[in-house]
């Protein structure tokens, strides 16, 4: 496609709930990251992808999160046993190098109920 | 860590000039970067600078680099409605991932 595509747009779960979020990058993207957005803040980094590995996880919040892309194109993000708190927009974006431009996607907006 | 701020909200009137302020506190920064945010839209990249500048200039928008303050900003001349949104100010530094500020929301009053 022309753009980074996020599945689903939006995800209503219930606490406890296993989730997964998609994101196809635009073709021929190498890096892909993704960024959780909270109501009210700022882009907050997860996790980081040059091809087909994490390059830096550093931002995952606990061990809950997890992600993979395991072909170098599309990557899953992973939640597991949801809380409350994680709801928020989360975003992918993907760049055609490591120091190049992020395009971002429009988000998945995830409810934990 | 790596840590960028801004002020939470800024409202001109249609015609005037903006200016969105933004501090950060990696001295290793080697690009910064705006970004605006639409209501339910994605972010979208506006401009950049490269550390070793100073000035970028691009069409009505003029970014301001102080590498000695670490502090950067962005002006939009002539602002219209159209230009309301959040503008978030990032940088990239050591770490491939850019580190992004809490969003300066920009109302443009007619």
């Amino acid at each position: 496609g022309a753009g980074v595509s996020q599945t689903p747009s939006n995800k209503v779960t219930e606490k406890g709930k296993y989730v997964e979020l998609r994101c196809d990058p635009i073709s021929g993207h190498t890096a892909l990251y993704w960024y959780r957005q909270s109501l009210g803040q700022g882009p907050e980094f997860l996790i980081y992808f040059q091809g087909t590995g994490a390059a830096d996880d550093s931002g995952l919040p606990n061990d809950r999160f997890f992600a993979v892309r395991p072909e170098g194109s599309v990557s899953t993000l992973k939640i597991q046993r949801t809380e409350r708190g994680d709801s928020a927009v989360y975003l992918c974006a993907s760049s055609q190098s490591p120091a190049g431009e992020l395009f971002f996607g429009e988000g998945s907006r995830l409810t934990v109920l | 860590g790596e840590d960028v701020e801004q002020s939470l909200f800024l409202s001109v009137r249609e015609g005037d000039s903006s200016v969105i302020n933004c501090t950060y506190t990696d001295s290793s920064s080697t690009y910064l970067y705006w970004y605006k945010q639409e209501p339910g839209a994605g972010l979208q990249l506006l401009t950049y600078i490269f550390s070793n500048m100073d000035m970028k200039q691009d069409q009505r928008l003029t970014v301001l680099l102080n590498k000695k303050d670490k502090h950067l900003s962005l002006r939009i001349a002539d602002t219209q409605t159209g230009d309301s949104a959040i503008y978030f100010c990032a940088e990239r530094g050591g770490r491939r991932a850019l580190t992004f500020g809490s969003g300066t929301r920009l109302q443009v009053q007619p």
